[in-house]
């Protein structure tokens, strides 16, 4: 069954650094999103993209974030200057319309 | 706005006894809705989904989940619990319009054997 992969599993970095969470989507999937889950809460929608643009995006997505596919198959999550409140769960997800498939994840550790 | 609500934060259920996880929905119009399951340090894994049409969907692993408009819920049930089945269990809405899915807190199930 296709997947999505998400690297690394795990990352920890200092406060300020910027970090890139990598996702390899469905490849004939044409939406691909990113969600994060903080310890013990929600998942939480951050932003979606289609057409090589970002088609919505949620207030928790401010100009830290930012989101590419910068070739064919993968798609990035960038955060410029990590903050101690970025430590969190994030999941990548990819879907045709209706049927959406989530990652296994990046624990981001900030500290 | 879409949202969901999942009142309960722990289902406790005998191996066995059948299972039921509570899910409450907001939306505009016709909503999309979804069951997740999310084991420890794993991501989210799709359990089912309704869109339109019959109102019960079966989903995987003998799980399935009853849309009613009028109550404006989707509880996700199981006639016979498994001790495989404890999890943190996730319900999710889309509001026809937008692509984000809206998600509940989650509900911990724990399958007492």
């Amino acid at each position: 069954e296709p997947e999505v992969t998400q690297t690394p599993s795990h990352q920890v970095t200092q406060m300020g650094q910027e970090v890139i969470l990598r996702c390899v989507p469905i490849s004939n999937h044409l939406y691909f999103y990113w969600y994060r889950q903080i310890l013990g809460q929600k998942v939480e929608f951050l932003v979606s993209f289609y057409n090589n643009e970002i088609s919505e995006k949620s207030e928790i997505f401010d100009d830290q974030f930012s989101v590419e596919r910068p070739d064919g198959s993968n798609f990035t999550l960038k955060i410029r200057s990590t903050k101690l409140e970025d430590s969190a769960m994030y999941f990548c997800a990819s879907s045709e319309i209706l049927g959406y498939t989530f990652g296994s994840g990046t624990r981001l550790t900030v500290v | 706005a879409q949202s969901v609500a999942q009142p309960e934060d722990q289902v406790n259920v005998a191996e066995g006894n059948p299972l039921t996880v509570k899910c409450t929905y907001s939306v505009s119009g016709n909503p999309y809705l979804f069951w997740y399951v999310q084991y420890p340090n794993r991501g989210l894994q799709f359990l089912l989904k309704y869109i339109t049409g019959d109102n019960l969907v079966k989903g995987s692993y003998g799980f399935e989940a009853e849309f009613n408009k009028s109550q404006t819920s989707f509880h996700l049930k199981k006639p016979s619990a498994l001790v495989s089945d404890s999890a943190l269990y996730f319900c999710a809405v889309r509001e026809y319009g937008n692509n984000r899915l809206a998600f509940g807190k989650g509900n911990q199930v724990v399958v007492i054997p």
